[in-house]
């Protein structure tokens, strides 16, 4: 099946610890994102790469961090900078930005769960 | 991005139209209007897109005002299953690459 997979589903960390969630997709997307999600909030953009070897910081991207090596991973850190881990991460591809005419349709993968202990 | 505003939450009642409002008077003429739907602790949905015309698939209908500063999405006949999310977000596409998501309306869809 096409489509973005993220794992874990559930992930807890310990103080101090790095982790790092895995984003991948089958869709053959120039772009992908990792956004944040606290509860009853909306999305928050941590970064997001435009191609291969590119990225960019979004909104929240301090005490995380990125890589783009291939087209179709784009794996997040959490690292110990990150004085609030505690949330819900989301993955998301996207084939417009730079292709003009359709917009930039996005889409999501389920999510990761990660927590503190 | 421009920025969106909608109701912190709406009831429907099963099998009747849910009609979920959106502002976007900041809109730009190249900006698209996106609708995606989060069910809880799911990753959000794609539902609909358009930019001036009005948009139909077999989620729902997308209605946008002539002069484009506000739209509403329609479900024609909400689900126990719709309950959800929606978020209203506005993009270009183009270059830009950063979508911006608010709060969105939780849509109850009540038996």
């Amino acid at each position: 099946d096409g489509g973005i997979t993220q794992s874990p589903k559930y992930l807890f960390r310990k103080e101090g610890q790095n982790v790092t969630l895995s984003c991948e997709q089958n869709l053959n997307h120039d772009a992908m994102y990792w956004y944040r999600q606290d509860p009853g909030q909306g999305l928050r953009l941590i970064y997001y790469s435009q191609i291969v070897n590119d990225f960019q910081k979004g909104d929240i991207a301090e005490g995380y961090s990125v890589s783009r090596e291939k087209k179709e991973s784009f794996p997040l850190t959490v690292t110990s900078a990150q004085k609030n881990p505690t949330a819900f991460y989301l993955c998301a591809s996207s084939n417009g930005g730079g292709r003009g005419l359709s917009g930039n349709t996005i889409y999501f993968g389920e999510g990761s769960w990660l927590t503190v202990v | 991005d421009a920025k969106t505003t909608q109701p912190p939450s709406m009831d429907c009642a099963e099998g009747r139209a849910a009609n979920l409002p959106c502002n976007h008077s900041t809109i730009s003429g190249n900006e698209y209007v996106y609708w995606y739907r989060q069910i809880h602790s799911q990753g959000p949905q794609y539902i609909i897109h358009g930019l001036k015309n009005n948009e139909t698939n077999e989620m729902a209908s997308l209605i946008i005002t002539e002069d484009r500063k506000s739209s509403t999405l329609i479900l024609p006949h909400a689900t126990l299953r719709d309950t959800a999310v929606y978020y209203c977000i506005v993009n270009s596409g183009g270059s830009n690459y950063k979508l911006t998501f608010g709060k969105g309306t939780l849509l109850t869809v009540n038996p």
